[in-house]
């Protein structure tokens, strides 16, 4: 149980276009989804906290207009990179907390998406 | 959330056990020791976490100091697949503490 899959695996993009992925959680309902990146070499970092049906809360330095977060279901949400840079390129990560859970809200990872931007 | 010491690198011969230590001096009395692993290029993934008792599952065990400060996680028969970053964070419970904070972690190479 507790699996969370993440589309695409891999993007290839221009400069200046859009990409979205998507981030499910498959067997279990999320109240709060995580997003994160991480580039070569580095740990992640936390990028936003996205509760479903809510605005995300973004950590400082993450541009909200850039990163588009939407959490309009228990098992899915989506990180839309506008107009791509080639600094977006980079690892992006989601994970997921289980709805219900009194305990100690375990997070499960996406297995990532990796972005190029050319 | 306490900040977490962990070791950069360590080997450790296949088939033995491998040992990862963490230092946590700060840990409040709410707060959970999780440990995550992360193996080159993909998400990572949750292994065990504790509060106060020592705690095994089919993965890995995890020891906890009595006064909390440190912790140990062994992976009892460490295997190639098992080479990975490992990474210690301690996360305090409840709504609204949900957050992980990632350090360097332990990068740990399994050598046959």
């Amino acid at each position: 149980g507790a699996v969370v899959s993440q589309h695409p695996s891999r993007v290839i993009c221009k400069s200046g276009t859009s990409v979205k992925i998507e981030c499910r959680s498959l067997d279990f309902q999320a109240t709060t989804m995580f997003w994160y990146r991480q580039f070569p070499k580095k740990s992640l970092m936390l990028m936003a906290t996205s509760n479903e049906g809510s605005k995300a809360t973004y950590e400082q330095g993450v541009e909200k207009d850039k990163f588009l977060i939407n959490h309009a279901s228990l098992t899915l949400s989506t990180l839309t990179v506008t107009s791509a840079h080639p600094e977006d390129s980079s690892f992006y990560i989601c994970s997921a907390i289980q709805a219900g859970r009194h305990s100690t809200d375990t997070q499960y990872f996406g297995p990532g998406t990796r972005l190029t931007v050319l | 959330d306490a900040k977490t010491t962990q070791p950069p690198s360590m080997d450790c011969a296949e088939g033995r056990a491998a040992n990862l230590p963490c230092n946590h001096s700060t840990i409040s009395g709410n707060e959970y020791v999780y440990w995550y692993r992360q193996i080159h290029s993909q998400g990572p993934q949750y292994i065990i976490h504790g509060l106060k008792n020592n705690e095994t599952n089919e993965m890995a065990s995890l020891i906890i100091t009595e006064d909390r400060k440190s912790s140990t996680l062994i992976l009892p028969h460490a295997t190639l697949r098992d080479t990975a970053v490992y990474y210690c964070i301690v996360r305090a419970s409840g709504a609204g503490s949900y957050q992980l904070t990632f350090g360097k972690g332990t990068k740990l190479s399994v050598i046959p």
